[in-house]
Formats: C-alpha cells, sequence, structure tokens
C-alpha cells in the first residue's frame, strides 16, 4: 500500500545552519507530494508541493525536489531562522485503493532551532 | 473566507459519553476529510467524503461516524467515547486533492 517514511526527530540546529529532512514514499504511481508545518498549538499549513516527477516546490525559503528515481522528497533550507522551530509533515496524495484523494502523512519531524 | 472553522478547540469527554465535532468550509471543496494525531504516530485518517451524500472509512474508522448532508459541513460523531479517543483532530478540505488541503485549528479531545 501507499506509505511516506521521514527521518525521525527531534532535529535541534543553530540559526543559520543547513536543514535537510528526508522524506521517501511508496506508492503505485507518482503521487503529487506535499510539506506541511505545524507551528505549537495550531493546524497543518501547506509549506510547498510538486505534482509531477523533477518539479521542484519551494516557499519561505525551503525547497523540495520530486525524485522519482529514489522516490524521494527532501525538505532543504540553506540558512534557518529560530521561527522555523516546528514540526514539519512529508505527505503523498493517495493514488488508487482506500487512499484515493487523500493526504497519507508521514510521522513528523519535529525541528528546533536555537539562537 | 474563514476557511475551516472547527468546534470546539477543546472537549474533555467521560467515558460513554456521545459528543459531535463539528467541522464546516466555505470555499465550496467537495473533498473533506477527518484525521487525527496521536504522539509519535503522525496524522492517520479517520474518515472522508468526495462530495455531498457521499463518505467513506480511513484508516482508523471504528468508534466513528461521519454524515456529509451538505458541501460545506462535514460532522465527526464519536458514539461512546473511550479513552483510547483521546487525542487532536484535524478537519481538511480541498478541491480536488491535487493541490493539497486545507485544515482546521484543530479540537483537542481528552476521554477520561
Amino acid at each position: 500500500g501507499n506509505s511516506v517514511t521521514q527521518m525521525e526527530g527531534p532535529v535541534t540546529l543553530s540559526e543559520e545552519a543547513f536543514l535537510t529532512i528526508n522524506c521517501t514514499y511508496t506508492a503505485t504511481g507518482y503521487p503529487s507530494l506535499f510539506w506541511y508545518v505545524q507551528y505549537p498549538g495550531e493546524g497543518l499549513q501547506l509549506l510547498l508541493k510538486a505534482t509531477k516527477a523533477d518539479d521542484k516546490g519551494s516557499n519561505k525559503g525551503f525547497e523540495a525536489t520530486y525524485r522519482k528515481e529514489t522516490t524521494s522528497f527532501h525538505l532543504e533550507k540553506g540558512s534557518v531562522q529560530v521561527s522555523d522551530s516546528a514540526v514539519y509533515f512529508c505527505a503523498a496524495l493517495g493514488v488508487g485503493g482506500g487512499s484515493q484523494g487523500n493526504l497519507i502523512f508521514g510521522k513528523g519531524t519535529k525541528l528546533s532551532v536555537k539562537p | 473566507n474563514a476557511g475551516v472553522t472547527q468546534t470546539p478547540k477543546f472537549q474533555v469527554l467521560k467515558t460513554g459519553q456521545s459528543m459531535t465535532l463539528q467541522c464546516a468550509q466555505d470555499m465550496n471543496h467537495e473533498y473533506m476529510s477527518w484525521y487525527r494525531q496521536d504522539p509519535g504516530m503522525g496524522l492517520r485518517l479517520i474518515h472522508y467524503s468526495v462530495g455531498a451524500g457521499i463518505t467513506d472509512q480511513g484508516e482508523v474508522p471504528n468508534g466513528y461516524n461521519v454524515s456529509r448532508s451538505t458541501t460545506e459541513d462535514f460532522p465527526l460523531r464519536l458514539l461512546s467515547a473511550a479513552p483510547s479517543q483521546t487525542s487532536v483532530y484535524f478537519c481538511a478540505s480541498s478541491y480536488s486533492g491535487g493541490q493539497g488541503y486545507t485544515f482546521g485549528s484543530g479540537t483537542r479531545l481528552t476521554v477520561v
């Protein structure tokens, strides 16, 4: 079935450090891929997305490239800020079966950025 | 636009009680879903709907009911609350799925 695996946290970085959060998916076909961010006490917000292979999603300095060959969608940012501290979720849009049209989430990665 | 509105924000129930979590969206989205978020588990799909009058089960549907009588509303009913249903519940909606979902701010439910 469809599944999403992302690196476990927590991840602690100093301000201005480089960030990578790994995400891989297992699916039938090539699903749309997403990164969501959840700030403390809030709901999930769409951070970026990619709908087909080699697409690059970007927003607020974050980037992720849809790699069909490695079934990956790693999240990167060149210089993190304290305000980026949050939980990040990788998700794939279900393809086929009971997950059709719904998001399948990884377990989330908590990022803490220290001044 | 208000987006996706969930009520209540917090709720404490006793074991065996029933209640309805409300979800409404004003974006004319056909797709609506309910998720629960538990520590270390990510978000798991409870029930979903692809349009008014159409609902289906997700990954963890037991103990929950849904209905979709209008495009705007998608309430989640807990039939007989159990401590295992202590969680944060999120409602989400989407025009077609492929552009991503918009999430509500969540309902934190505690069952004692």
